[in-house]
């Protein structure tokens, strides 16, 4: 069975630095998408960034970054110039190709220190 | 205006009464999802539909069903509530099997 695993509960970082969530997936699959959602105290579930496994050059929007190691089925995000806004739950997910399940990963708590 | 919205934000009910919550999307997609988030599980598949005609079972669909209105509007029952069935439920939708899923803003169900 596929999971996802976050092994961060919690995390916290200082405005303006740079923070990495790790993530975790275990899969025999050769086609997948992995994913990281953003969840505010609004409770809205915003994507952040994905990730297709047949692409070797990792995903970037604008401030978050993924760093992703196929082989080590590994999918870190990074957040740099923090903000106060990026405070929320993150969850990794993942896909297999050819599913319509998203198997998501129990998030991270990030908090944003002014 | 939100692309795709879910109503009530908000709803307690009763132990065996039926509810039902919705979800309309403007997005033109023609897949949608109904999922549930509990504290510590992330979330969870309940029902997804391709298209009107086409609805299917999830991981977890036991005490639910659904109903595809329309391209726009997939709703949710839950025919009696019961209290484990208090969560946090997301209507998700996609424009196709390779592209990514876009959430509501989810409904806050209290069952007592």
């Amino acid at each position: 069975a596929q999971t996802v695993t976050q092994s961060q509960p919690e995390m916290s970082v200082q405005e303006a630095e740079t923070v990495t969530l790790s993530c975790t997936y275990d899969t025999s699959e050769s086609d997948y998408y992995l994913f990281w959602y953003k969840q505010p105290p609004s409770r809205q579930m915003i994507l952040v960034i994905r990730q297709e496994a047949y692409k070797q050059q990792n995903a970037t929007e604008n401030r978050f970054s993924v760093n992703f190691q196929k082989a080590a089925k590994s999918f870190s995000l990074k957040i740099s110039d923090s903000q106060l806004g990026d405070a929320a739950m993150y969850f990794c997910a993942y896909r297999v190709g050819g599913s319509e399940k998203l198997v998501f990963g129990k998030g991270t708590k990030l908090t944003v220190n002014p | 205006d939100a692309d795709v919205t879910q109503t009530p934000r908000n709803r307690i009910t009763k132990t065996g009464k039926r509810i039902m919550l919705e979800c309309s999307q403007t997005k033109g997609h023609d897949r949608m999802y109904w999922y549930r988030q509990d504290p510590g599980l992330g979330l969870r598949l309940i029902y997804y539909s391709f298209d009107v005609k086409d609805i299917n079972k999830g991981e977890i669909s036991d005490g639910y069903s659904v109903s595809r209105q329309a391209q726009a509007k997939f709703s949710l029952s839950l025919e009696s509530a019961i209290p484990n069935q208090t969560a946090l439920y997301f209507c998700a939708t996609a424009g196709g099997q390779q592209e990514t899923q876009y959430f509501g803003p989810g409904t806050r169900l209290l069952v007592l």
